[in-house]
């Protein structure tokens, strides 16, 4: 699976879009991109994924370039309880690879 | 929809103890991965399960071992517990299922909290 790389913290104003972004230079073409959030102490939240185009659900929407280099997670009115550290993780979707690979997260700290 | 459950949530052993965990997973799902949780390693694939069977193991050793049964419950076991083993441990449960490629999100349990004396 390729590498992401995530800045290691973010603040953003409560009530404004809060931007995360992802690079995954390295991403083959059948390379899902999958987000994650682990608000302290509990487990990982499932959060949006795509693989080419942009997509949005209700919590959040998923940008991903054209050359799907980079992405970004955009939560249009971030609340405090959006605070937590968010994971960008690249994956092959195929039977029996269940596996997903964390690397440190981005901690996304909402200020009042 | 039930979510994932893991028992108990919070452990406390000693060294060269052994412990068992436990994870139920969402209804309908056939896979149930663990991953350990350390401040100093972050999160690191334990294992996978489908259909009662390991499919996939991550670089842990053999002191670590797990189950999964019928109906999909799963079980992992610490045998000869270390200091290090202290964590957090999470499972994850999908429908595992190749027809649902692009749709098959994981979703993890609120872990079980795991410190050894």
């Amino acid at each position: 699976d390729a590498k992401t790389t995530q800045p290691p913290s973010m603040d953003c104003a409560e009530g404004r879009a809060a931007n995360l972004p992802c690079n995954h230079s390295t991403i083959s073409g059948n390379e899902y991109v999958y987000w994650y959030r682990q608000i302290h102490s509990q487990g990982p939240q499932y959060i949006i994924h795509g693989l080419k185009n942009n997509e949005t659900n209700e919590m959040a929407s998923l940008i991903i370039t054209e050359d799907r280099k980079s992405s970004t997670l955009i939560l249009p009115h971030a609340t405090l309880r959006d605070t937590a550290v968010y994971y960008c993780i690249v994956r092959v979707e195929y039977f029996g690879n269940e596996k997903l690979t964390f690397g440190t997260g981005t901690r996304l700290t909402i200020i009042p | 929809k039930a979510g994932v459950t893991q028992t108990p949530r919070y452990l406390i052993k000693t060294r060269g103890q052994q412990v068992t965990l436990s994870c139920s997973p969402i209804s309908g799902h056939r896979s149930v991965s663990w991953y350990q949780q350390t401040p100093g390693q972050g999160l690191q694939f334990l294992f996978e399960y489908f259909s009662e069977t390991q499919r996939n193991k991550g670089n842990f050793p053999g002191r670590f071992s797990g189950r999964q049964f019928s109906n999909s419950r799963s079980e992992m076991n610490v045998s000869t517990l270390e200091l290090g083993d202290s964590a957090l441990y999470l499972c994850a449960s999908s429908l595992g299922d190749v027809s649902r490629v692009g749709n098959n999100e994981q979703f993890f349990g609120p872990g079980t909290r795991l410190t050894v004396l």
